[in-house]
């Protein structure tokens, strides 16, 4: 059974950059998913904001894409978010998500989320 | 980028109602169409995947039929559990959610 655990600062102050891994386990971060990150500001619905795959390859969302930074760990099993410039509109929870390679894909396992507040 | 349509955003019904819930791309995304449960403080939960098929362990009372640009999912008797919040997801090009319908208890 995979298992996906985010971890990070919960506040992070306006103007800094945002980190978080993502450990797996139960499964090869060198399997063919890609590795995603999703997040949910409070009381909204859910927004994409990038994926990676073990080979390095990686895909943002446009709207997000200049301060985005996703990287993975294969000796660790693990990948990352960096989010640059971060404002109180990235207040939310982010989850780390497992995404199949192949058509047709889908998100079949997620991470339980941890809230990062963007505050001084 | 494609945009996905939810509707209704809220609805009220009652235990063993049959619900339906639409979702609508802005272009054809073919049959590549995932819909999620969501739980309060939980992370979403995969229901359905490529328009109509049943995820592994998901009650057979969710369905999920549609292709082109007009999905729906339909609960046929809705159970206490049900009550939750659901997303469509396509997944033709990069992931975009729609906007969620929360279903909550008459």
């Amino acid at each position: 059974q995979v298992q996906l655990q985010e971890s990070g600062p919960g506040l992070v102050k306006p103007s800094g950059t945002l980190s978080l891994t993502c450990a797996v386990s139960g499964g090869s971060i060198s399997s063919s998913h890609w590795w995603s990150w999703v997040r949910q500001p409070p009381g909204k619905g859910l927004e994409w904001i990038g994926e990676i795959y073990h080979s390095g390859s990686t895909n943002y969302n446009p709207s997000l894409k200049s301060r985005v930074t996703i990287s993975v760990d294969k000796s660790k099993n693990q990948f990352s978010l960096k989010l640059s410039s971060v404002t109180a509109a990235d207040t939310a929870v982010y989850y780390c998500a497992r995404k199949g390679w192949a058509q047709p894909n889908f998100f079949d396992y997620w991470g339980q989320g941890t809230l990062v507040t963007v505050s001084s | 980028d494609i945009q996905m349509t939810q509707s209704p955003s809220s609805l009220s019904a009652s235990v063993g109602d049959r619900v339906t819930i639409t979702c609508r791309a802005s272009q054809s995304i073919s049959g590549y169409l995932n819909w999620y449960q969501q739980k309060p403080g939980k992370a979403p939960n995969l229901l359905i995947y490529a328009a109509s098929t049943l995820q592994s362990g998901v009650p057979s009372r969710f369905s999920g039929s549609g292709s082109g640009t007009d999905f729906t999912l339909t609960i046929s008797s809705l159970q206490p559990e049900d009550f939750a919040t659901y997303y469509c997801q396509q997944s033709y090009s990069t992931p975009q959610f729609g906007g969620g319908t929360k279903v909550e208890i008459k």
